[in-house]
């Protein structure tokens, strides 16, 4: 079974600051798809940015970039310019499909919060 | 609008009581995710359908059942309602190919009193 460690509860950082968030997982296969979704006060499940294991170039999304180290299992965030509105609760995701028949594994979530 | 719709967005029910959950996918997503996520803690797979199939199995209590109608729809009950049912239900559906990704329903609160 794969698992999803998110090593940190709690971050809080400066308004316009870098933060990172670390993510690491563990499987089996060679094949999966990361995901880090973001959870603000409303409650809504967001997605912020997906990798394909098969990639080798991290992706990235405006302020947010991935960090993907296969080998060692590793899938952090980055935010960069950090923005009140980045406050939230983010979890780090597993799937082993792109078919759409295979569940999200999340992992235990990091809570952070944007200081102004 | 993230195209899954779930309803009712709140429910307020007694101990021992029985509620359905309902959820309708962003269209053309063959399978349906629900997740349960207590106060302040992550997401707990319960089960998922795809193309109306029972596909995987979490942490779902006996008391729980769900299902997947052919005009994929799905619905989750829970039964015996204990206090410890109290949480936010998310019902996720997902694509394939260049449509491939999880989308989540704003959930359902359930607070059982």
């Amino acid at each position: 079974a794969q698992t999803v460690t998110q090593s940190q509860p709690e971050m809080s950082v400066q308004e316009a600051e870098t933060v990172t968030l670390s993510c690491t997982y563990d499987t089996s296969e060679n094949n999966y798809y990361l995901f880090w979704y973001k959870q603000p006060p409303s409650r809504q499940m967001i997605l912020v940015i997906r990798q394909e294991a098969y990639k080798q170039q991290n992706a990235t999304e405006n302020r947010f970039s991935v960090n993907f180290q296969k080998a060692a299992k590793s899938f952090s965030l980055k935010i960069s310019d950090s923005q009140l509105g980045d406050t939230a609760m983010y979890f780090c995701a597993f799937s082993l499909s792109n078919f759409g028949n295979e569940k999200l594994t999340f992992g235990t979530g990091t809570r952070l919060t944007i200081i102004p | 609008d993230s195209g899954v719709t779930q309803t009712p967005k709140h429910l307020i029910t007694a101990t021992g009581q029985r509620v359905t959950l309902r959820c309708s996918p962003r269209s053309g997503d063959l399978s349906v995710y629900w997740y349960q996520q207590s106060l302040d803690q992550g997401l707990q797979f319960l089960i998922q359908y795809y193309n109306g199939e029972e596909r995987a199995k979490g942490n779902i209590l006996e008391r729980f059942s769900a299902q997947q109608f052919p005009d994929l729809h799905s619905e989750l009950n829970l039964s015996s309602l204990e206090l410890g049912d109290s949480a936010l239900y998310f019902c996720a559906s997902s694509g394939q190919g260049l449509n491939y990704g999880y989308t989540f329903g704003s959930g359902t609160r359930l607070t059982v009193v």
